[in-house]
């Protein structure tokens, strides 16, 4: 089965640095997508990530072990905008551009 | 990054009707889709609009119930047919793009209520 799985709910400080983790199951893999969703909007692409390692991005870094199933987001200096829900998504088998995505992770940034 | 537009932005329905939902991409895309984010949950493809073709839908959604038609590269529309409350969600238009990597956009999404 296809399965991803992010923390529900975060919470930081700003200013701070928080990283938002997430695993995958999936029947293929080409790659692996990270966006921001704030209330009431559309998602928002952060980032792409189809080989091993950290690709950065300004304040936002995407880091992908395809060996673990693994990925993680990571947002450095944080703001208070950046409260916002954190979608990973995954392209699975095939060329077909389907994204499967993860529940989210909700990350509130305190001040 | 492409812009991507879909009218109506929300709309309240009565049960039994049916409403259409427009996107337009302002680039030309190989591949566009529908997805559903119903309240407080992440998103959920509902279908691959293939030009010139019939949709391609995921498992759980039917044509019957959610026709679309896409007559070029830049435009799609997605029908909510027999509409129940069940329905009531957001509707999203996606893009992907390849031009330079791979990059898949969203529209803003059409709010839907079903009374």
């Amino acid at each position: 089965g296809q399965n991803i799985d992010q923390p529900t709910e975060m919470t930081a400080t700003e200013g701070a640095i928080v990283q938002i983790n997430c695993t995958y199951q999936t029947s293929g893999f080409n790659g692996l997508f990270w966006y921001q969703q704030h209330a009431g909007e559309a998602p928002t692409f952060l980032s792409y990530n189809v080989l091993d390692g950290l690709e950065e991005k300004g304040r936002f870094s995407s880091f992908l072990s395809r060996s673990k199933g693994y990925s993680y987001l990571l947002l450095k200096e944080l703001q208070m905008k950046d409260s916002a829900s954190y979608l990973c998504a995954v392209y699975g088998s095939g060329n077909t551009g389907k994204l499967i995505f993860g529940q989210g992770t909700t990350l509130q940034v305190k001040p | 990054s492409a812009v991507i537009s879909q009218k109506p932005s929300r709309d309240i329905c009565q049960r039994g009707t049916s409403l259409t939902i427009q996107c337009q991409v302002d680039s030309q895309v190989t591949m566009m889709f529908w997805y559903r984010q119903q309240p407080g949950q992440s998103l959920t493809l509902i279908a691959t609009a293939n030009q010139g073709s019939e949709a391609t839908y995921e498992s759980g959604f039917v044509i019957d119930k959610f026709p679309i038609s896409r007559p070029n590269l830049t435009f799609s529309t997605l029908t909510v047919s027999n509409m129940s409350p069940e329905d009531s969600s957001i509707y999203l238009c996606s893009s992907l793009h390849t031009v330079s990597g791979r990059e898949q956009f969203f529209g803003p999404g059409t709010r839907l209520t079903v009374l």
